[in-house]
């Protein structure tokens, strides 16, 4: 399994706070991304990094930014919670070994509820 | 723009049953398509893939051909069990593994 964690694993916070969760590799991979997952929506895009420091908006990006200063880190900002914003965020990777490099591969997830 | 539909759920089927599970695509040049599956509480793994056309993903008794005459690449099984019960995506890898796009899931409950 490719050595992805995210951090935290469970997060409540209070509508109007900031929020920033991790993604952490040991893959060395090029591409990182970032998801949520909501009933009825499957994944959606919200961010994703093609390297160090270079980012590109996804299809759900308002209300979210990111970073990445490092290669194996990948930062994840709600930059003033909302309700609509509870849902579980997924990290993932991209780009490694030529045979995989198409292949995406996946964090545990983190389950954010904003009250 | 590049999109992967995939059959709704939820799915429910008694062990032993063969499954199906459609997915079809629409994508310019020459995507790689794959098989997610989601077990609760977990992220996606990959579970098959295909880079080009003609090719067969296969992994866990679970197969999917790419079939770009018909933009499809749908899931098969010929014997389910309990332990599959999840939800699988089908997804599509464009412009050289960057972009990549996926179905809404479908959940499969396998009752004993």
């Amino acid at each position: 399994d490719a050595g992805i964690t995210q951090s935290p694993r469970h997060k409540v916070t209070e509508t109007g706070t900031p929020v920033t969760l991790r993604c952490h590799q040991t893959e060395n991979h090029r591409y990182m991304y970032w998801y949520r997952q909501d009933p009825g929506h499957g994944l959606r895009l919200i961010h994703y990094s093609y390297g160090v420091k270079d980012t590109d908006k996804g299809e759900v990006s308002d209300g979210y930014s990111v970073s990445r200063s490092k290669t194996e880190d990948f930062l994840l900002t709600l930059e003033s919670a909302t309700s609509s914003q509870t849902s579980v965020y997924f990290c993932a990777i991209s780009g490694g070994e030529a045979s995989t490099q198409e292949t995406q591969y996946f964090g545990p997830g983190t389950r954010l509820l904003v009250l | 723009g590049d999109s992967v539909t995939q059959m709704e759920g939820p799915v429910t089927l008694s062990e032993e049953a063969f499954l199906t599970i459609n997915c079809t695509y629409t994508a310019t040049g020459y995507p790689s398509l794959f098989w997610y599956v989601q077990y609760p509480g977990e992220g996606l793994q990959l579970l098959l893939k295909a880079t080009k056309a003609d090719d067969k993903g296969s992994n866990k008794g679970f197969e999917a051909t790419y079939r770009k005459e018909t933009t499809s690449f749908h899931l098969e099984k010929g014997s389910v069990q309990v332990s599959d019960s999840a939800v699988y995506f089908c997804a599509l890898s464009n412009q050289g593994g960057n972009q990549f796009y996926f179905g809404t899931g479908t959940s499969l409950t396998v009752i004993p």
